[in-house]
């Protein structure tokens, strides 16, 4: 069974103060795994795909980056407006021509001003 | 705004009731996924449709069903309502997966339901 745990559950930071969110996972055949940001009481905003161990993507202060066993959101001097719960999800074949995502629970980041 | 659209966005009914939740995907998309968010369990994968087959199912109770019309707006319903089937409900909806650049799924704004 494929398995998604972000770490950790919450965290506050300071404005400007970077920090890292850490997402394990354990998947047959991954296919990608994918960061999303939501706002409380609205849909998963997407953000990155990653595909394979080594490869980082960037968007303003956020990097992803993956390894084969995790990967790590990076947000650079964040700003209030980056408050949100960050999503990690891995995708897998799931048979009959389908690729599901399971999601983690969720990081709820707080930047303080 | 992801181009996937989702009525009502709140929802009231009481227990033992039936009710029906609507998604448009996004333009080009073939397929939609439903999801159901709790506070406990995060972000439950449901069912998939791709054009109007269903493709894959996951935790969904055999009180919900779902189908996936020609135009390809999709149809989530509810039965036999229980206080515990109060959530968010999100509908995704992806391209063909014709490449690995097609993969992401885009998330409607959701609907809130609440069983009282």
């Amino acid at each position: 069974e494929d398995q998604v745990t972000q770490s950790p559950e919450a965290l506050r930071l300071q404005e400007g103060e970077s920090s890292s969110l850490n997402c394990s996972y354990t998947v047959s055949g991954l296919r990608g795994l994918f960061w999303y940001r939501q706002d409380p009481g609205k849909g998963p905003e997407f953000l990155f795909t990653l595909y394979s161990a080594g490869e980082e993507k960037e968007k303003e202060r956020l990097k992803a980056t993956l390894t084969k066993k995790e990967s790590f959101l990076h947000i650079t001097a964040p700003k209030p407006e980056d408050s949100a719960t960050y999503l990690c999800a891995v995708q897998a074949y799931s048979g009959a021509g389908s690729y599901q995502l399971t999601f983690g629970k969720g990081t709820k980041l707080s930047v303080i001003p | 705004d992801s181009g996937v659209t989702q009525t009502p966005k709140h929802l009231i009914t009481a227990t033992g009731q039936r009710v029906t939740l609507r998604c448009s995907p996004r333009s080009g998309d073939l397929s939609v996924y439903w999801y159901q968010q709790s506070l406990d369990q995060g972000l439950q994968f449901l069912i998939q449709y791709y054009n109007g087959e269903e493709r894959a199912k996951g935790n969904i109770l055999e009180r919900f069903s779902a189908q996936q019309f020609p135009d390809l707006h999709s149809e989530l319903n509810l039965s036999s309502l229980e206080l515990g089937d109060s959530a968010l409900y999100f509908c995704a909806s992806s391209a063909p997966d014709r490449d690995r650049a097609n993969n992401e799924q885009f998330f409607g704004p959701g609907t809130r339901l609440t069983v009282l």
